[in-house]
């Protein structure tokens, strides 16, 4: 049972554009949402973060929108760069237990074209 | 170097044999997680410790699955009688217990069981 799922499994994208990544979830206990961009052999790296009380964070070039009615949240890349080329994983947890353990999705692998 | 800290980064194993993996988080973090990652999917949740106490085990963390964190710093999980279906990345992560706190992740350590 995917409780977060990620149902592109890869985006390709030319360098400059915009990059949009998809997460979608399903336990109504979700209030925390992170992005982790993963290179091969690599452990997951923290990208950006969104509380269940916001619907927009930004960083940089990094923003994530959340739409709680729709249980979605989205990650914008803008520009897109060579570099960011990698697997990114949407994640949520349950921050009201005493384990704020994370739940992710399988990942989706970002290619940007120069 | 302050981040967290997995070792070994490989270990190749036969099967049958068992095998111990470290985790040093970082240093002011009093929480810490064991995942596992199979190919092609997310990581997934196996154990967490606040401080030395381990709080809570996956379902996924079968008998032959044991971690400790003495005195509250670094960990160990240790594999008895592995099997192939034990090969994976194994990750671990540490966070701070309070407010929007986000996960930070070792490199890992992958397991290969022949």
């Amino acid at each position: 049972d995917q409780q977060v799922k990620q149902n592109s499994p890869s985006l390709s994208v030319q360098e400059g554009r915009i990059s949009i990544l998809n997460c979608d979830y399903t336990n109504s206990m979700f209030d925390y949402f992170l992005w982790y961009k993963k290179y091969p052999a690599e452990g997951p790296t923290f990208l950006i973060s969104i509380s269940s009380i916001k619907d927009k964070n930004e960083d940089g070039r990094f923003t994530v929108f959340l739409n709680k009615s729709a249980k979605h949240l989205s990650l914008h890349i803008v520009p897109s760069q060579p570099g960011d080329s990698a697997v990114y994983f949407c994640a949520a947890s349950a921050r009201t237990g005493a384990n704020s353990k994370l739940t992710f999705g399988k990942g989706i692998t970002l290619s940007v074209r120069p | 170097d302050t981040g967290v800290s997995q070792d070994p980064r490989h270990k190749i194993t036969k099967r049958g044999q068992n095998v111990t993996f470290r985790c040093d988080p970082i240093s002011e973090h009093n929480r810490l997680y064991w995942y596992r990652q199979t190919l092609g999917q997310g990581p997934e949740f196996l154990t967490y410790f606040q401080n030395e106490a381990q709080l809570e085990k996956s379902r996924l963390l079968s008998d032959r699955f044991s971690a400790e964190r003495p005195k509250g710093s670094f960990s160990t999980l240790e594999i008895q009688r592995t099997e192939q279906g034990d090969s994976a990345m194994y990750l671990c992560a540490s966070s701070l217990q309070s407010g929007n706190t986000e996960a930070f992740f070792g490199q890992g350590t992958r397991l290969t069981v022949v």
